[in-house]
């Protein structure tokens, strides 16, 4: 069963960089799926952000795709996130999670990471 | 892109049944048989619950099950238990372009 984590600060300033790196254990990160990065600000729906194959290849949601690269390090069996230029609105808890190719749902999610836009 | 729409909120006592719907449009439910719904509890991590609009992960109670008629999606629950109290989305893949979209969220209270 594979299983995720993701990592990074807590606190980001407003219009600096939000990183955070997600784990994946107990499967490769080079198989047939996408690794996907979803936020739910607080007390609201979840949002998708965007999703990364092991060739590199990428998707984005269009409304953040100016702000948002995401990448993967296989050597390291994980993946990243970075959002430019942050408000207080992209405060919210990250989610990473694996997307089934051939299926285009989420099977497998990390436990969440809150990230707080603030001074 | 607009978020797919589910009511705020069901009820329903131990032992009944109850349906979320999800609404959509047809660039999105309406075009593709990638519906799923995900079980969220209070700080906790999505949990998926139903995928390809009717089908269940390893591991799931059959009495969860999805159907979908047009742009319009659903959950239901029968033998509601105490358990099942929590956040239900729904989610559907809409395009090369948008890629997925998520429902507002339902919270399901047991009575």
């Amino acid at each position: 069963q594979v299983q995720l984590q993701e990592s990074g600060p807590g606190l980001v300033k407003p219009s600096e960089t939000l990183s955070l790196t997600c784990a994946v254990s107990g499967g490769s990160i080079s198989t047939t799926n996408w690794w996907s990065w979803v936020r739910q600000p607080p007390g609201t729906g979840l949002e998708w952000i965007g999703e990364i194959y092991e060739s590199g290849t990428t998707n984005y949601n269009p409304s953040l795709k100016s702000r948002v690269t995401i990448s993967i390090d296989k050597s390291k069996n994980q993946f990243s996130l970075k959002l430019s230029a942050v408000t207080a609105a992209d405060t919210a808890v990250y989610y990473c999670a694996r997307v089934v190719g051939s299926g285009s749902y989420m099977d497998s999610w990390g436990q969440g990471t809150l990230v707080t836009v603030s001074s | 892109q607009s978020a797919l729409t589910q009511p705020a909120s069901v009820s329903g006592s131990p032992g009944q049944s109850i349906t979320i719907s999800c609404t959509g449009t047809s660039s999105d439910v309406g075009s593709y048989g990638s519906v799923s719904w995900y079980q969220q509890h209070p700080g906790k991590a999505p949990k998926l619950m139903i995928y390809e609009v009717d089908k269940r992960p390893s591991g799931v109670s059959n009495r969860f099950s999805g159907s979908k008629s047009g742009n319009t999606a659903s959950l239901t629950i029968s033998g509601l238990q105490a358990e099942d109290e929590a956040d239900y989305s729904c989610s559907s893949y809409a395009g090369r372009r948008i890629h997925y979209v998520f429902g507002t969220g339902t919270k399901v209270t047991v009575l």
